[in-house]
């Protein structure tokens, strides 16, 4: 069954604003990934953050997660259209990986 | 250089024909991955090997045959093709297993008639 979940499945803001995703999934991990996948493209590693902890960052990107929610955020601040792309989040356990369904992102100018 | 590559990157052939996708990496990573993309965007791992041993096969019926001649490249066999089989492939590969980073490839998008 699907691990991830994203939340929302779209999402347009302005140019300069920030963009908030989350991920929801349902049993234990080891770690939670988001990738970035730009239309037509393969998807693009961003950022990994570990079952033991709780918040991580990488340039304008932040990433936490609460496992006792089970759930994980990602926040892209000073959006640029650039940015405009679906982002997928992915959980870890053991060999096996889960992506979710994605958010695509919209960034208006 | 380009890291994961795939050929083609367009394949259109008609139901009931065998095709081939072709990946190969350079990253020297130890495992090898197929994704199937559908027309919702949903991605699910279809195969995985580590040092060319298949280490997970996710219920994928036995039309669909991976095929890795070495450690750096991951071939894709798919005998009698569906309808169903339209989607995009992706190919990846990572260092640390699945649940480490994975880099993909740019992706073939298949097309049955």
């Amino acid at each position: 069954s699907q691990q991830g979940e994203e939340d929302p499945q779209a999402l347009s803001i302005q140019e300069g604003e920030n963009a908030t995703m989350n991920c929801s999934y349902k049993t234990s991990i080891n770690n939670l990934q988001w990738y970035r996948q730009n239309s037509g493209r393969g998807l693009v590693h961003l950022i990994l953050i570990r079952s033991n902890e709780r918040e991580k960052h990488s340039g304008r990107l932040r990433v936490t997660l609460d496992t006792s929610k089970k759930s994980s955020s990602l926040l892209i601040t000073a959006s640029r259209a650039a940015d405009t792309a679906s982002y997928f989040c992915a959980t870890g356990l053991d060999d096996k990986i889960i992506f979710g369904k994605g958010t695509r992102l919209h960034i208006l100018p | 250089d380009t890291a994961v590559s795939q050929t083609p990157k367009y394949l259109v052939t008609q139901m009931g024909n065998d095709k081939s996708i072709k990946c190969e990496q350079n990253l020297g990573h130890d495992t090898m991955y197929w994704y199937k993309q559908d027309s919702k965007k949903f991605l699910k791992i279809m195969f995985s090997y580590n040092n060319k041993e298949l280490i997970i096969n996710e219920t994928v019926p036995n039309r669909f045959s991976p095929k890795s001649p070495d450690k750096a490249h991951l071939n894709l066999h798919i005998n009698s093709l569906e309808l169903g089989d339209s989607a995009v492939y992706f190919c990846a590969s990572s260092q640390a297993g699945p649940r480490g980073e994975q880099y993909f490839g740019p992706g073939t998008r298949l097309t049955v008639t």
